[in-house]
């Protein structure tokens, strides 16, 4: 499978300090996403990258991606208590353009005002 | 506004109901998708459809049933061959291929 896996599982930190969260995965992808989720939510979509792509900005979010260690990190910088979220990154297989995207069991998030 | 919408919000079955969850999308999306949410946990894809009259199992389709008859509509059946359907479930939308999913606010059912 080529599912995501975000790590850690939960991160804990004051506002105003940086959030980084890290996702691997297992086979060669087209695209990578990174999805927020409020508590009883549905997800809202934060960015997407190409796999020729090896970085991508979006306000306070910074998205990297390394093809060869098979991993992203999202970076969201000077947190605020409403980043308070859980966070998904959702992977799709190379060569299987319009499948579906598999998703990781997400970072939670707790910023600390 | 273009949107997905899902209905109810919240959904109550008694054992041996079927019921259907309701996702509609005004986006002129093509493909759409169904989700299921345990607490904690990920998503995992249960159904999915690219085209009309078109839709494909997903991870977890045993005791699930949808029908794609309209470009906008993607509703979900519940039968009682489910037997742990309490869960969150999600609808999603997307245009382009590998482009960004546009999600439902989520349809919460609860086995009574």
């Amino acid at each position: 499978s080529q599912q995501g896996e975000e790590d850690p599982q939960a991160l804990s930190i004051q506002e105003g300090e940086n959030a980084t969260m890290n996702c691997s995965y297992k086979t060669s992808i087209n695209n990578l996403q990174w999805y927020r989720q409020n508590s009883g939510r549905g997800l809202v979509h934060l960015i997407l990258i190409r796999s020729n792509e090896r970085e991508k900005h979006s306000g306070r979010l910074r998205v990297t991606l390394d093809t060869s260690k098979k991993s992203s990190s999202l970076l969201i910088t000077a947190s605020r208590a409403a980043d308070t979220a859980s966070y998904f990154c959702a992977t799709d297989a190379a060569g299987n353009y319009g499948q579906n995207f598999v998703f990781g069991p997400g970072t939670r998030l707790s910023v600390l005002p | 506004d273009g949107g997905i919408t899902q209905s109810p919000k919240y959904l109550f079955r008694k054992e041996g109901q079927n019921v259907t969850l309701s996702c509609e999308q005004n986006l002129n999306h093509d493909a759409m998708y169904w989700y299921r949410q345990d607490p904690g946990q990920g998503l995992r894809l249960i159904y999915y459809s690219q085209i009309v009259n078109d839709f494909q199992k997903g991870d977890i389709a045993e005791g699930y049933s949808v029908s794609r008859e309209k470009k906008e509509s993607f509703p979900l059946t519940v039968t009682s061959a489910q037997k742990n359907p309490t869960a969150f479930y999600l609808c999603a939308s997307s245009d382009i291929k590998g482009a960004g999913y546009t999600f439902g606010s989520g349809t919460r059912l609860t086995v009574v």
